[in-house]
C-alpha cells in the first residue's frame, strides 16, 4: 500500500546536536511538508517543497533544515540551533502544490531532548 | 488564510449521530474545506472534504452552509474509535493551517 514512512517513531537528543528525521512516500506526490505539534497545540509549519531541489520556509523555520533531492523524500534535520526542540514531528504529502486533493501524513517521530 | 472556530470539546453517546460544527467566515471562493481527525500520537487522518454541495463518503457526511461560513461534519453513527480531535481546515494554495480542532470522547 502507498504511504508515508516516518522514522524512528521516537527519538532522543542531547543538548547540542543535530539529529534527522526520515520522512519517505511512494504516493508520487510532488509536495511535502514537514510539521510540528506540541502538546494540546495545532500543527505548525516548519518547511515545505513544491518539487525537487526546491522548498520554502513555513513559520517557524528557524533552528531546522531540510533538503530535497528525490521526489520520495524530505528529511528534516533538527540543529543545536532550535532551542525547545522536544516535540511531535509530522510529515505530509499533497499531489500537487494546490492541496485541495488533500493530504496524506505519516505517523509521526517523537523527539525529546535528554 | 481563512480562520476557523470550532468548539473545544464535545461528547456524544455511542451509535448516536454527531455533528461537529466549524465556522470559517473568512473563506474565499476557491477555498475546499477539508476535515482531518487526530487519534493521540498518531498522524492525522484526511476525513472529507467539499467545496459547495453537500459531500458524503463511507466516514461521514459533510454539510456545507449555501454562504459557505460554516460547515458540519457528520458522524451518522459514533463508534469508540471515533474518539479523536477533528479539525477543519479551508484549504487553497499549497499550505494549510490546523487549529486546535474539537476533541471528541465517545461515551460507551
Amino acid at each position: 500500500d502507498g504511504g508515508i514512512t516516518q522514522s524512528p517513531k521516537y527519538l532522543f537528543r542531547k543538548e547540542g546536536q543535530n539529529v534527522t528525521l526520515s520522512c519517505e512516500q511512494n504516493l508520487n506526490h510532488d509536495a511535502m511538508y514537514w510539521y510540528r505539534q506540541d502538546p494540546g497545540q495545532g500543527l505548525r509549519l516548519i518547511y515545505y517543497s513544491q518539487i525537487v531541489n526546491d522548498f520554502q520556509k513555513g513559520d517557524i523555520a528557524e533552528g531546522y533544515s531540510v533538503s530535497r533531492e528525490k521526489k520520495e523524500s524530505f528529511p528534516l534535520t533538527v540543529t543545536s540551533a532550535q532551542k525547545n526542540p522536544t516535540a511531535f514531528y509530522l510529515c505530509a504529502s499533497s499531489i500537487s502544490a494546490r492541496g485541495i486533493y488533500g493530504y496524506t501524513f505519516g505517523s509521526g517521530t517523537r523527539l525529546t531532548v535528554v | 488564510d481563512a480562520k476557523t472556530t470550532q468548539p473545544n470539546s464535545m461528547e456524544s453517546n455511542e451509535e448516536e449521530p454527531v455533528h461537529l460544527p466549524c465556522n470559517h467566515s473568512t473563506i474565499s471562493g476557491t477555498d475546499y474545506i477539508h476535515w482531518y481527525r487526530q487519534l493521540p500520537s498518531q498522524g492525522p487522518e484526511y476525513v472529507i472534504h467539499g467545496l459547495t454541495s453537500n459531500v458524503n463518503n463511507r466516514m461521514a457526511s459533510l454539510a456545507i452552509a449555501e454562504d459557505r461560513k460554516s460547515s458540519t461534519l457528520i458522524l451518522h453513527r459514533a463508534t469508540l474509535r471515533d474518539a479523536a480531535v477533528y479539525y477543519c481546515i479551508p484549504i487553497t494554495g499549497n499550505q494549510f493551517y490546523f487549529g486546535t480542532g474539537t476533541s471528541l470522547t465517545v461515551i460507551p
